[in-house]
């Protein structure tokens, strides 16, 4: 069963790119990489999905090496607010349905 | 408007007893998901139904057992609660087709409290 994997906590300054990274050493060819964020008391809320190369939205850009078996999310000048549970997820939707969440990353921004 | 509901948000209940924990979705998709989250934030995907079948059935004791009365309905049914089965529980939704990318939507929770 793939694993994935993340650094159980960050610590950043306001106005910092913060870069979380996730480890997916058995993805699969058919998985795609997402990554949500979380608030306490919250449901997960979608942040950006990728499947190679580079995606960048408004909020977040993902990086994600040839060999996909690891991935990074990088959020731009974080500020207080972006305090949060990053989680990413290996997931298809091909063949056998698989929905894989990493373990979570803890952010914690600082004024 | 709320896009996807769970109900209750809270439930405290004795070990042994019966429960069920509601979900609706107003976005019009035909797939939705049962996670649990445990002490350490662990997210696990238990149940998930695509147009009312059954699409993925995770190692999860059969005294949970999952209904979806229509695509806008998953319900989850516990019985014979134990108290390792304390945890937030996630309802989600999305719009999934074979080979397409798909942004799941969460409910708020069901934090239950097994006494």
């Amino acid at each position: 069963l793939a694993k994935t994997t993340q650094p159980i906590s960050m610590d950043s300054y306001e106005g910092q790119e913060v870069n979380i990274t996730c480890s997916h050493n058995n993805i699969a060819t058919n998985d795609y990489i997402t990554w949500y964020q979380q608030f306490p008391s919250q449901g997960p809320r979608f942040i950006i999905q990728g499947y190679k190369t580079k995606v960048t939205n408004e909020v977040a850009s993902l990086f994600i090496p040839a060999d996909r078996k690891s991935s990074t999310l990088s959020l731009p000048r974080v500020s207080l607010s972006d305090t949060a549970v990053y989680y990413c997820l290996v997931g298809s939707t091909s063949g056998t349905y698989k929905y894989i969440f990493g373990t979570g990353t803890r952010l914690k921004v600082l004024a | 408007d709320t896009a996807v509901s769970q109900t209750p948000k809270y439930l405290v209940t004795q070990m042994g007893n019966d429960k069920s924990i509601k979900c609706e979705q107003n976005l019009g998709h035909d797939t939705m998901y049962w996670y649990k989250q445990d002490s350490k934030k662990f997210l696990k995907i238990m149940f998930s139904y695509n147009n009312k079948e059954l699409i993925i059935n995770e190692t999860v004791p059969n005294r949970f057992s999952p209904k979806s009365p229509d695509k806008a309905h998953l319900n989850l049914h516990i019985n014979s609660l134990e108290l390792g089965d304390s945890a937030v529980y996630f309802c989600a939704s999305s719009q999934v087709g074979a080979g397409v990318i798909d942004t799941q939507y969460f409910g708020p929770g069901t934090r239950l409290t097994v006494l």
